[in-house]
This record gives C-alpha cells, sequence and structure tokens, in this order.
C-alpha cells in the first residue's frame, strides 16, 4: 500500500532553534517528493521538490534530504522563527496507475514556534 | 493564494441539503483538484479535472459530483450532504499533469465545510 508516514505529530520549540522532522513513505514507482508548508487557515504552499537523484535541496532556511534507497526523507528548519508556525506536510508523487502517478499526503506535523 | 479563489470560504449545512462549492483560476491552467482534508490525515484526493467538461474519479468520490463547463471554474457538489463530509474542502491547480514534476502545483485557501 502506497503511504507516507510523518514524525513526530506534533512538535513545540524555542525561536532560534533547529528542528528536524521526518517523513517516511512506501510508494512505488517513486517519481518525486516534496515538502509542503500550510499555515492555519491556508492552503498549502511549497517548500521544496526532490527527484530520485536529488539527496537535499534548500528553501532559504529550509533544507530537505531524500534518501531514496531507505524512502526516508527530512526537513530541516535553522534559527526557527515565529512565523515557522504552521503544519508541514510531506508529499510523495508516484504509485503509477493508469499512466498517472498520484499525490500521497501524509498527515503533516504540526510545530508551534515560541517566543 | 493568488490566481485561485474558492467560495464560499466557510458554510454550515443540514444533513440532506445540496451544497456546491467553487474554485476559480485566473491562470488557464488545464488541471484542476479537489481535495479534502481531515484531522490526522493527508490531503485525499476526491475528483479532479483535466480539461473543460473532462473530469475523473479521485479516492474518496462517493457523494461528490463536479463540473467544468469553463477552464477558469470547477464546481465540486454534495448531491446530499452528510456528517462525515465535514471537513475543509481544498482546489488546487497546475499547468501540467500531475505524473511530471510540477512546482506550479497551487492550492487555494479553503472551504471550511460543516454539516449539522
Amino acid at each position: 500500500k502506497n503511504q507516507v508516514e510523518q514524525s513526530p505529530q506534533s512538535l513545540i520549540i524555542l525561536e532560534g532553534k533547529n528542528c528536524t522532522l521526518q517523513c517516511n513513505y512506501t510508494v512505488s514507482p517513486f517519481s518525486n517528493l516534496r515538502w509542503y508548508k500550510q499555515d492555519t487557515g491556508r492552503g498549502p504552499v511549497s517548500l521544496t521538490i526532490m527527484t530520485f537523484s536529488e539527496n537535499t535541496k534548500s528553501n532559504g532556511r529550509y533544507t530537505a534530504t531524500l534518501d531514496a534507497d531507505t524512502k526516508q526523507s527530512s526537513l530541516h528548519i535553522t534559527a526557527s522563527q515565529l512565523s515557522d508556525s504552521a503544519s508541514y506536510i510531506c508529499v510523495v508523487s508516484g504509485g503509477l496507475s493508469g499512466g498517472y502517478n498520484k499525490l500521497i499526503f501524509g498527515a503533516g506535523t504540526r510545530l508551534a514556534v515560541h517566543p | 493564494d493568488a490566481g485561485i479563489t474558492q467560495s464560499p470560504r466557510h458554510k454550515v449545512t443540514e444533513t440532506g441539503t445540496p451544497v456546491t462549492l467553487r474554485c476559480h483560476q485566473t491562470e488557464n491552467h488545464r488541471y484542476m483538484y479537489w481535495y479534502r482534508q481531515d484531522p490526522g490525515h493527508g490531503l485525499r484526493l476526491i475528483h479532479y479535472s483535466y480539461g473543460v467538461k473532462d473530469t475523473d474519479k479521485g479516492e474518496v468520490s462517493d457523494g461528490y459530483s463536479v463540473s467544468r463547463s469553463k477552464t477558469e471554474d470547477f464546481l465540486l457538489t454534495l448531491e446530499s450532504a452528510t456528517s462525515s463530509q465535514t471537513s475543509v474542502y481544498f482546489c488546487a491547480i497546475s499547468s501540467i499533469a500531475r505524473e511530471r514534476n510540477s512546482y506550479g502545483y497551487t492550492f487555494g485557501s479553503g472551504t471550511r465545510l460543516t454539516v449539522v
């Protein structure tokens, strides 16, 4: 079964600290992996996208890594800010069926950054 | 989000009534999608459209129908709303097919629907 599992479910950190969010997937075949940020009451916004051949991608203070062999990804946030408080969603494109890949969404990690 | 709007943003309706949610885009993108988001679950695809009058079912399509009579509008209808359809509904658009790399996958701000 194609699945995306994220951990932890929620996380609280102090402003200025770093944190790492985890994503494990069992999607096959694999096409790409995306991280999205979703602010409360808003739709998800893309942070990074990585294909099979990429093992790291940065977007400002956000750095995503991908290990396609172990089917794991992480999102590292450096020097957190209050505005980083949001849900972070891991999304895997794959599971080819009928000529189309699906987008398979994790349930997200809810991050709260406290002053 | 710029280029995609959903209406209404919030709606409360009674069980058994029909409800229509609207997604409007100004990007002239070919592909449009409806998702629902529930606590503890990832977004799940309800229906999608790959062109005017071309639609197909997603993984949770039961109880929902869609229509796309113009490129810019994609409507989601709950024929007879049930409490299990209480959720946040997101529309998304993309310029190319899902199977290819796409940064151009943009979500709307969502519609919070409560069925009482």
